[in-house]
């Protein structure tokens, strides 16, 4: 399977600040890409799909406006959590598509303060 | 909407026993199934898969069976080490590629 690296792996930031957490595919071209958040003792919740090259498709009740997508090669996807508040604190987890099994990366805890 | 739940949110087993982790899915159209461990501060760590044309599954030390006339899933991990102490999920693939994960079973693997 893809082997998926995320970055940063944690990061504490001011409320109303911006964090971007980039997701990289080290060996599959990824045309594909999700991005899950995963609250404390929760399962893991589809955001987004991130495509190459056009618009990410959100899944329904998640802010397009505050979670920004970008896919712009095929081995990297970005999400930018904007105007971070504190209830966007989670554990955000990105996965390739296209090489059954999904591979996940290893996660970034957002805390916001 | 579509889900896919567990039925035990938490399994203590002694170390050396085996453990079952059973899991309940609703899509009827799911035709592919996988099981994902996942430790503590980390992402999803993939165990196993089975498709629906497919009732038994086996890895080393774990066995994923489907029952698709009650839509149930389960995995039996085979004398179970203190390093299989995690959370895990079971996932439906209705779509492609895109995954519903069930709310997660902890497993306690005590000495």
């Amino acid at each position: 399977g893809a082997v998926v690296s995320q970055h940063p792996s944690w990061v504490i930031c001011k409320s109303g600040t911006s964090v971007k957490i980039e997701c990289r595919s080290l060996d599959f071209q990824a045309t594909t890409m999700f991005w899950y958040r995963q609250f404390p003792k929760q399962s893991l919740m589809l955001m987004a799909t991130s495509n190459e090259g056009s618009k990410a498709t959100y899944e329904q009740g998640v802010e397009k406006d505050k979670f920004l997508i970008n896919h712009a090669s095929l081995t990297l996807s970005t999400l930018t959590v904007t105007s971070a508040h504190p209830e966007d604190s989670s554990f955000y987890i990105c996965s390739v598509a296209g090489n059954s099994p999904l591979h996940f990366g290893n996660g970034t805890r957002l805390t916001v303060t | 909407g579509e889900s896919v739940g567990l039925h035990l949110p938490t399994l203590s087993v002694q170390e050396g026993d085996n453990s079952i982790i059973n899991c309940a899915y609703s899509n009827s159209a799911s035709d592919y199934f996988i099981w994902y461990k996942q430790e503590s501060g980390k992402g999803p760590q993939f165990i196993i898969d089975i498709r629906s044309n497919m009732d038994k599954r086996q890895g080393q030390r774990v066995t994923v069976l489907l029952n698709k006339t009650v839509k149930h899933l389960s995995l039996q991990i085979a004398a179970t080490q203190p390093g299989d102490s995690a959370v895990y999920f079971c996932a439906e693939n209705p779509l492609t590629d895109k995954l519903i994960f069930g709310t997660g079973t902890r497993l306690q693997v005590f000495p």
